[in-house]
């Protein structure tokens, strides 16, 4: 059981727009930042956001990040193919003394 | 270019112990926290420890406390985890990843097996 929780799945057409959830509590989330990985297949993890909201250099626009309170949020829009992966959360958590992620969503695009 | 590179990884039996080893390159190791992450085999991601700068902070998830240590050499710009008293549990592919933020960068893995 993971402490940050995310939808085991999420779906979409070419071009739509899809949401991934990450909720917490008050010792991760509401009083940290939080990061979002992208895992393709049969790869290591890559950083798609950190700090709620920000970018690394090379990530497309299309991904984008949100928080409020003890929740999190990971839109695509104008979704593509090669978004097909699973997605992680992760926030430091106070009271563990460790970083956290949730559980993983396995994004299909239809 | 950013590379991180994990070896060390391999099969033993329960009870056993293995080093895991990640070299950098690209950049300055001793300018950001280091972290090991694993992921069992069709499971999601967990984090294991991770280590400050200098070396002098060093955190671990409850169930690896007292059997692996992280530990850094800045001078040959990598970072290790001494696994002990290993358990089946441990099974995973094992990455490591430089911070500043988390997981900023990641190497490609090493597979431990904890089996007989």
């Amino acid at each position: 059981q993971s402490v940050l929780t995310q939808p085991p799945s999420a779906s979409g057409t070419p071009g739509q727009r899809v949401t991934i959830s990450c909720s917490g509590s008050s010792s991760n989330i509401g009083s940290n930042t939080v990061n979002w990985y992208q895992q393709l297949p049969g790869t290591a993890p890559k950083l798609l956001v950190y700090n709620n909201n920000q970018r690394p250099s090379g990530v497309p626009d299309r991904f984008s990040g949100s928080k409020s309170g003890t929740s999190a949020s990971l839109a695509i829009s104008g979704l593509q193919s090669e978004d097909e992966a699973d997605y992680y959360c992760a926030a430091w958590d106070d009271s563990l003394r460790n970083w956290v992620f949730g559980g993983g969503t396995k994004l299909t695009v239809l | 270019e950013v590379q991180l590179v994990e070896s060390g990884g391999g099969l033993v039996q329960p009870g056993g112990s293995l080093r895991l080893s990640c070299a950098g390159s690209g950049f300055t190791l001793s300018n950001y926290w280091m972290t090991w992450v694993r992921q069992a085999p069709g499971k999601g991601l967990e984090w294991v420890a991770n280590i400050k700068e200098d070396g002098r902070e060093t955190y671990y998830v409850d169930s690896v406390k007292g059997r692996f240590t992280i530990s850094r050499d800045n001078a040959k710009n990598s970072l290790y985890l001494q696994m002990n008293s290993l358990r089946a549990e441990d099974t995973a592919v094992y990455y490591c990843t430089r911070d500043n933020p988390f997981g900023g960068y990641w190497g490609q893995g090493t597979l431990v097996t904890v089996s007989s």
